[in-house]
């Protein structure tokens, strides 16, 4: 069975900060693993996707994650935080919509 | 491009009433699925659509739930009869094929 474990529910962060939200799964078969983003009252976004190229993902908004299969691990950074991050955030696994997500990381960004 | 459209965006009705939640994906594309995010959880998919055939409903709650996509484009859910525990976000969501799925908005239902 696939499954997602979004470690922290709540991160805060300063503004200027690096921020790191941190994801692992579990696949028996080579994974798709995405990261969505949700503001408040809205659909969620996707972020940035891996699909077994690249092991260093970029995505939208100056984010990246890096897939390492050996940590069964796909953590989500960004250099520096943006009042604008302050959202929740899901890792997510398996087909494109198809996808089994973790339960978030509600990220507050402190001026 | 227009995205992905749904209605209403709340709902407040008694237990034991029914409801029904309207989508319409973005043009084109032959994917539809119907997620339900709970409070707290992430979404977990109801049933997923290609064209106007069912390709995974096996986490739908087939005593309560129902849903349709005529002619492969928009769809409908339905509840009936609503429990106190259906209350969450509905979201639907729609890709060319598999491939990027986009979201809407969501329908926000509350059972009192």
């Amino acid at each position: 069975a696939q499954s997602v474990t979004q470690l922290g529910s709540h991160v805060s962060v300063s503004e200027g900060a690096l921020v790191l939200l941190r994801c692992n799964y579990s696949s028996s078969v080579p994974p798709y693993l995405f990261w969505y983003v949700q503001y408040p009252n809205q659909g969620l976004q996707l972020l940035l996707k891996y699909t077994s190229a690249a092991t260093l993902v970029k995505g939208i908004n100056g984010f990246e994650a890096e897939f390492k299969k050996s940590e069964t691990s796909f953590h989500l950074t960004k250099p520096s935080a943006h009042m604008s991050d302050a959202a929740e955030y899901f890792c997510a696994l398996g087909g494109a919509g198809k996808s089994t997500f973790g339960d978030g990381t509600t990220l507050t960004v402190k001026p | 491009e227009a995205g992905v459209a749904q209605s209403p965006r709340y709902k407040i009705i008694e237990k034991r009433q029914s409801v029904a939640f309207w989508c319409n994906p973005i043009s084109g594309h032959a994917t539809l699925y119907w997620y339900q995010q709970i409070l707290g959880q992430g979404p977990k998919l109801l049933i997923q659509f290609q064209n106007n055939g069912v390709v995974d409903d096996s986490q739908l709650p087939k005593d309560r739930f129902s849903a349709e996509r005529l002619k492969g484009v928009d769809s409908t859910l339905k509840i009936q009869p609503a429990k106190l525990e259906d209350s969450a976000v509905y979201l639907c969501a729609s890709s060319l094929d598999l491939g990027e799925a986009f979201f809407g908005q969501g329908t926000r239902l509350t059972v009192v």
